[in-house]
C-alpha cells in the first residue's frame, strides 16, 4: 500500500507554545488529506479535510484558528496546534487519499502530543 | 450523517479460535465503502479488509473476513487461527462512494481483542 509518513512521532511542549505536524505521502500524490484527533480509549474524530491548494473545511466544534492546516503541496500537509493547552494533548493522526480512491485510507503513523 | 456502531467493548479468544468482532452501520448513501482497520498500542491504523457496498461477494484477505450482510446493515470482522499478535484495538469503518473523490470516513468506538494462550 502507499505510505504516508507523520512527523514527529512524539511531542512535549510548554502551555502557550504552537506545534506543528507534517503529514506525508512518500510515493502519491495526495489531493486529500484528513486529520483526526483521538483521545484515550476513544476512537478516531476527525477534525478537518484538507484538499491541496484550497482552505481546509473544519468539522463542527473545531476551532479553525487553534488548528492551522496548510495544503500547499500534493505531498505535504501540515496540522499548527497554536497556544497549546493542555487539554489539547492528544494522539492526532492524519491520512491521505488521492482521487478515485475508494478502497482504503493511507495513515500516518500518528503523532502523541503532550502540553505541559 | 453516517454511524458505526461497535456493541463489544472488550473481546477475548484463546489462540489459534476464530473470532467475529461486531459493526452495524446506518447510512443514507446509496453506495458506500466499510473498512475495518487494527490500532496497536503503538498508534499506527493497520488497514485489514474493505467491502463495497455493492460488492457481491464477502471481502477477504488472508485470515480476515467480513460477513457483510447489506440487509441487516452490518459487516462483522471475522478473525481465523487468532495469534498473539493479534491482540489491539480494531475498529470498523465507513465512508461514502461518490464521484471519485475521497471522502472522509467515519469511525465506531472500538473494539479491545485480548488474545490469551
Amino acid at each position: 500500500g502507499a505510505v504516508v509518513s507523520q512527523h514527529p512521532s512524539w511531542v512535549i511542549c510548554k502551555s502557550g507554545t504552537s506545534v506543528k505536524i507534517e503529514c506525508r505521502s512518500l510515493d502519491f500524490q495526495a489531493t486529500t488529506m484528513f486529520w483526526y484527533r483521538q483521545f484515550p480509549k476513544q476512537s478516531l474524530m476527525l477534525m478537518a479535510t484538507s484538499n491541496e491548494g484550497s482552505k481546509a473545511t473544519y468539522e463542527q466544534g473545531v476551532e479553525k484558528d487553534k488548528f492551522l492546516i496548510n495544503h500547499a503541496s500534493l505531498t505535504l500537509s501540515t496540522l499548527t496546534v497554536t497556544s497549546a493547552h493542555p487539554e489539547d494533548s492528544s494522539f492526532y493522526i492524519c491520512s491521505a487519499a488521492w482521487v478515485g480512491t475508494n478502497t482504503e485510507a493511507f495513515f500516518g503513523q500518528g503523532t502523541r502530543l503532550t502540553v505541559v | 450523517a453516517q454511524k458505526i456502531t461497535q456493541t463489544q467493548p472488550g473481546m477475548f479468544v484463546q489462540e489459534k479460535e476464530a473470532v467475529t468482532l461486531d459493526c452495524t452501520y446506518d447510512t443514507s448513501d446509496p453506495s458506500y465503502g466499510l473498512f475495518w482497520y487494527k490500532q496497536p498500542s503503538s498508534g499506527e491504523m493497520i488497514f485489514l479488509i474493505y467491502q463495497g457496498s455493492y460488492d457481491q461477494q464477502n471481502a477477504t484477505e488472508g485470515r480476515y473476513s467480513l460477513n457483510f450482510q447489506k440487509a441487516r446493515k452490518s459487516a462483522n470482522l471475522v478473525i481465523s487461527a487468532s495469534q498473539l499478535g493479534d491482540s489491539a484495538m480494531y475498529f470498523c469503518a465507513m465512508r461514502a462512494l461518490g464521484d471519485g473523490t475521497a471522502s472522509k470516513l467515519t469511525f465506531g468506538t472500538g473494539t479491545r481483542l485480548q488474545v490469551t494462550l
